[in-house]
């Protein structure tokens, strides 16, 4: 139980040109998705929380108009970088939480990673 | 702020065991994870541990906590080359904070 998929696995476009990326939670109902990035040989960087039907919370640092996050349903998140530029290009890994507050239930599971170059 | 910090290499021999060392500062951290990552893929949840918890066992996986000290070990016995990867630890509450990460290699 409590998988995390990602789609697409691998993106390569062109500089200027917009990425959407989804993550679903396949076999539970997410109260709260995360986006985070990671750079090679680094931690994870938390980007954004979002809860489903509201706005994402942004991270200090994070252009919220170059990564917009919807969170459509509980199962599905979605992130799309604007306008994508070299610098973007990175390991963008989701993760999801059933919530509800109890013990366990604040555990994130993440999904596979989507890997991101910009040419 | 809340900060997490790791040993950044482990080196061990097949069959013997593994301990990774986690350090946080956050006092008011209610749970504390221990994730896996191969290389290219997302993080794999090996365990948690409740803050009010000292010691956690699941198979080969032995989670010590030190609440007084701040201090997070994740012991694997019996290590095997499948259990090379990155190791990291993380504390919560509401958003996880991540350790640098711990790379583990398994000599055959």
């Amino acid at each position: 139980g409590a998988v995390v998929s990602q789609h697409p696995s691998r993106v390569i476009c062109k500089s200027g040109t917009s990425v959407k990326i989804e993550c679903r939670s396949l076999d539970f109902q997410a109260t709260t998705m995360f986006w985070y990035r990671q750079f090679p040989k680094q931690s994870l960087m938390l980007m954004a929380t979002s809860n489903e039907g509201s706005k994402a919370t942004y991270e200090q640092g994070v252009e919220k108009d170059k990564f917009l996050i919807n969170h459509a349903s509980l199962t599905l998140s979605t992130l799309t970088v604007t306008s994508a530029h070299p610098e973007d290009s990175s390991f963008y890994i989701c993760s999801a939480s059933p919530g509800g507050g109890l013990a366990g239930e604040d555990t994130q599971y993440f999904g596979p990673g989507t890997r991101l170059t910009v040419l | 702020g809340e900060d997490v910090e790791q040993s950044l290499f482990l080196s061990v021999r097949e069959g013997d065991s593994s301990v990774i060392n986690c350090t946080y500062t956050d006092s008011s951290s209610t749970y504390l994870y221990w994730y896996k990552q191969e290389p290219g893929a997302g993080l794999q949840l090996l365990t948690y541990i409740f803050s009010n918890m000292d010691m956690k066992q699941d198979q080969r996986l032995t989670v010590l906590l030190n609440k007084k000290d701040k201090h997070l070990s994740l012991r694997i016995a019996d290590t095997q080359t499948g259990d090379s990867a990155i190791y990291f630890c993380a504390e919560s509450p509401h958003k996880l904070v991540f350790g640098a990460g711990t790379i583990l290699r398994v000599k055959s």
